[in-house]
Formats: C-alpha cells, structure tokens, sequence
C-alpha cells in the first residue's frame, strides 16, 4: 500500500518570503500522480499543483512549484512571494496511475502554513 | 462551471438518527468519490462511483453506511444510525476520468450528538 509522510506540522513564513512544504511518499509503482491540495479555513480542498510520475520536468503554477525527486521519491512544494492567502492547510496526496487498481488518492497528514506580516 | 456541489454544508442530528448527504458532481464527469475527514484518521476514501456505479466501496466504515448514485448528476452518503463517533467532514469529489484530477466539494460537516 501507497503511504504519504508530511513531516512537517506546522509552517510559517513572512508574506513576501519563500517557503517549501516537504513531502515523501512510498511506493512500489512507477506510474503515478501526486497533487498538492490546499484547505484554508473555509475547508474547501483546492487543487494547487499536480505532477505526472513519468515528466521529469517539475510543475509550476504561477507562484507554486515542485521539486519532484522520483528516485528519492520526494515531492515538496515550493511558494513563492508568499501571501496572506495563502494561509491554509496544504495536504500532498498519491494516486496509482494504473486504471481500476486505485483511483482512491492517498493523503498525508498536512501542513499547516501560517503567513505573518 | 459551478463545480462540485454539496449539501448541507452543516448537519447537526442526533444519535440514532439517519443523515443524508448529497453531491452533485461536475458535469460531463464520470467519477465520484466520498471522502471523509477526521483529526484522527485524516482523509479517506469512503466509496467510489465510475457511471454511476460503485467500483470500490473498501473503505465504508461499516453497514450504517450506504452510498448511491441514481443518475450522472446525483449521489447520496447515507448514515442509518448515526454514532458520534461519524461526526466529521465528508467531501465529495468528481473527475472527468480515472486518472484525471479530482475536484472537491465544500463538504458536509456532520455533528452527531
């Protein structure tokens, strides 16, 4: 079975800054998804970032990016210029690319990101 | 697109009582999840819809709980009786296919007494 570790609790950083949220994961397949999801307090689960296991190139949305480690099977986040709202739960989740075996994502535990002024 | 709605977004009842939540996923998608999120356990899947019918329903806690998907655009998580202990968010998700990203509901928090 698929597991995702997010060690890190709790996160804060001064708006403006840059902050990396880690993630690692364990698996046996080489096809996959990974996503990071963001949960600010109104709970709503907002796609942030997805990465194909098969593209070697590190995704990016706008001010968000990835550092995709496949063989360390490693999968931060990375914000940059961080905002106010960008204070919320970021969760990193896992999903088997193989049809029918798996569409459940797998998710970690979360961070929590605090923005200070 | 108005995306993936839930509702209510609040339920407070009673133990012993049923509770029906219901989603309507994204239209055009052919996936439909129910998701559940507790400070304990996290999120988990609960069940899962492809068409409209069930394809894994592993992680339905136990036979209190049922779901159903009567059409593309419709689903109900049905609690019958409900524990406190099933007291936290349930999430409704839909994708357009298998391996394409899910989209999440607001969810449902459910309070039982």
């Amino acid at each position: 079975a698929q597991t995702v570790t997010q060690s890190q609790p709790e996160m804060s950083v001064q708006e403006a800054e840059t902050v990396t949220l880690s993630c690692t994961y364990d698996t046996s397949e080489s096809d996959y998804y990974l996503f990071w999801y963001k949960q600010p307090p109104s709970r709503q689960m907002i796609l942030v970032i997805r990465q194909e296991a098969y593209k070697q190139q590190n995704a990016t949305e706008n001010r968000f990016s990835v550092n995709f480690q496949k063989a360390a099977k490693s999968f931060s986040l990375k914000i940059s210029d961080s905002q106010l709202g960008d204070a919320a739960m970021y969760f990193c989740a896992y999903r088997s690319a193989y049809t029918g075996t798996a569409s459940k994502l797998t998710f970690g535990t979360g961070t929590r990101l605090q923005v200070t002024l | 697109d108005a995306g993936v709605i839930q509702s209510p977004r609040h339920e407070v009842t009673e133990m012993g009582q049923e509770v029906t939540l219901r989603c309507k996923p994204i239209s055009g998608h052919d996936y439909l999840f129910w998701y559940r999120q507790t400070m304990m356990r996290g999120l988990e899947l609960l069940i899962y819809f492809n068409n409209n019918v069930p394809i894994d329903d592993s992680g339905m806690p136990e036979d209190r709980f049922s779901a159903k998907m009567p059409n593309a655009s419709f689903s109900t998580l049905k609690i019958q009786p409900s524990e406190p202990r099933d007291s936290a968010v349930y999430f409704c998700a839909s994708s357009l296919r298998d391996e394409d990203t899910q989209y999440f509901g607001p969810g449902t928090r459910l309070t039982v007494l």
